[in-house]
Formats: C-alpha cells, sequence, structure tokens
C-alpha cells in the first residue's frame, strides 16, 4: 500500500505561514473529499486537525486550514506558534486500499 | 470525558499471538465507527483496521490481513484487536481511534499500547 507523498520537513519563522502537501492520486485524494490532517508532538498520540479536506473540529484554531488541488491536498498553518511545531500527518479514503496516510511532514519553528 | 485506553500490549516472539483492548468511556460507542492505527518506532502512521459500529463492516490493511482480527463489544464499550502470527515488522505502538466519523477522519485516539516482536 502507498503511502500519499508529504515533504519530509517544513521550517518556518514565528508570525509566518507554512504550508505542508500531500499528493496522492484520483483513487484517494483527488476523488474523494476525504482528506484528513494530524498534529503529533513527540510521545503524544496523534490529534486531528482537518477532516474533509476543509473542516477544522471544534477547539481547533482557525489558524490551520485544508485545501486541495486535484490529486494534492495542503495544510496551511498561519501565524506560526512555537507549539506549532510538530509532526503532521494526511490521510485519506482509498477506492483501491480503503485508508491510507502520508509519510509525515516535520514541521520546525525556528 | 471522552476516552480511549488501549491495554494488552507487550513482547512477543516471531509466530505468537496478542490480543489488544481499547476501552471507550464518555461517549456513545454504538454510535461510531472505531479504527486501530500503528506507529512503528520512529516511523509514520499505518492503518491497520477499521470495523463499523455494528461490527458487520471490517475492513484491514494488506499487511495483516489473514493474520489480524478486529472486534468489538458493544456491551462492554470496547473494541479488540486479535494479532496472530506476528512478525518483526509489527513492532509498533497500536492506538485505538474513534471513527473513520464525517470526512473520513478519526477524532478521538488513545495513547497507544505498545507491541515487540522479537526473537
Amino acid at each position: 500500500q502507498s503511502a500519499l507523498t508529504q515533504p519530509a520537513s517544513v521550517s518556518g519563522s514565528p508570525g509566518q505561514s507554512i504550508t505542508i502537501s500531500c499528493t496522492g492520486t484520483s483513487s484517494d485524494v483527488g476523488g474523494y473529499n476525504s482528506v484528513s490532517w494530524y498534529q503529533q508532538h513527540p510521545g503524544k498520540a496523534p490529534k486531528l486537525m482537518i477532516y474533509g479536506v476543509t473542516n477544522r473540529p471544534s477547539g481547533v484554531s482557525d489558524r490551520f486550514s485544508g485545501s486541495k488541488s486535484g490529486d494534492t491536498a495542503s495544510l496551511t498553518i498561519s501565524g506560526l506558534q512555537a507549539e506549532d511545531e510538530a509532526d503532521y500527518y494526511c490521510s485519506s479514503y482509498s477506492s483501491s486500499t480503503t485508508l491510507v496516510f502520508g509519510g509525515g511532514t516535520k514541521l520546525t519553528v525556528l | 470525558q471522552v476516552q480511549l485506553v488501549e491495554s494488552g500490549g507487550g513482547l512477543v516472539k516471531p509466530g505468537e499471538s496478542l490480543r489488544l483492548s481499547c476501552a471507550a468511556s464518555g461517549f456513545t460507542f454504538t454510535d461510531y465507527y472505531m479504527s486501530w492505527i500503528r506507529q512503528a518506532p520512529g516511523k509514520g502512521l499505518e492503518w491497520v483496521s477499521y470495523i463499523s459500529s455494528s461490527g458487520t463492516t471490517i475492513y484491514y490493511a494488506d499487511s495483516v490481513k489473514g493474520r489480524f482480527t478486529i472486534s468489538r463489544d458493544n456491551a462492554k464499550n470496547s473494541l479488540y484487536l486479535q494479532m496472530n502470527s506476528l512478525r518483526a515488522e509489527d513492532t509498533a505502538v497500536y492506538h485505538c481511534a474513534r471513527g473513520p466519523v464525517v470526512g473520513y477522519g478519526m477524532d478521538v485516539w488513545g495513547q497507544g499500547t505498545t507491541v515487540t516482536v522479537s526473537s
């Protein structure tokens, strides 16, 4: 089962905006509005940040936003803060493998 | 509050079996699909399996199909993962999670239980 493709790392300074991409195929990201994003701090459980491509669960800061174009979904974090430093994972429904995760992106706040 | 607590992890030898449990509380368990997701040491998340609210619909990742069995006991608000024929590559932290929910996300996660497969 091929994972969705994410950059291994991204970085940004406090106050800046960053975007993490998540590339799949028409069988997953491109074919369905079922992309989610998770934040994971070291030693902690993942936390749902975005579901259904663009939706934020209650309690998640509006600095986090999601979008999709073709086979690529994106997570944008605006007004970067030190506490945003974490690993981020995308996931999607897949017609071939049911559910697939991306390989993860380490966000460093400089 | 809404909570998921996993148990049952441990150290086993290749070929042996293990049964993981996940106790749910703070929400109506019967309303939700439930999933198992694992994370190998230093690696990313890997979906393992999910089960519908009634238990009638089940899916597995290819990597565990035929070896792992997911089940639930709605009377006990509990989710299970029976793992047979364990391999070294099954070594991971196993999280139970609520979902997929709308938008195909998992909105509540447990802290996980560690499974180590080593001779």
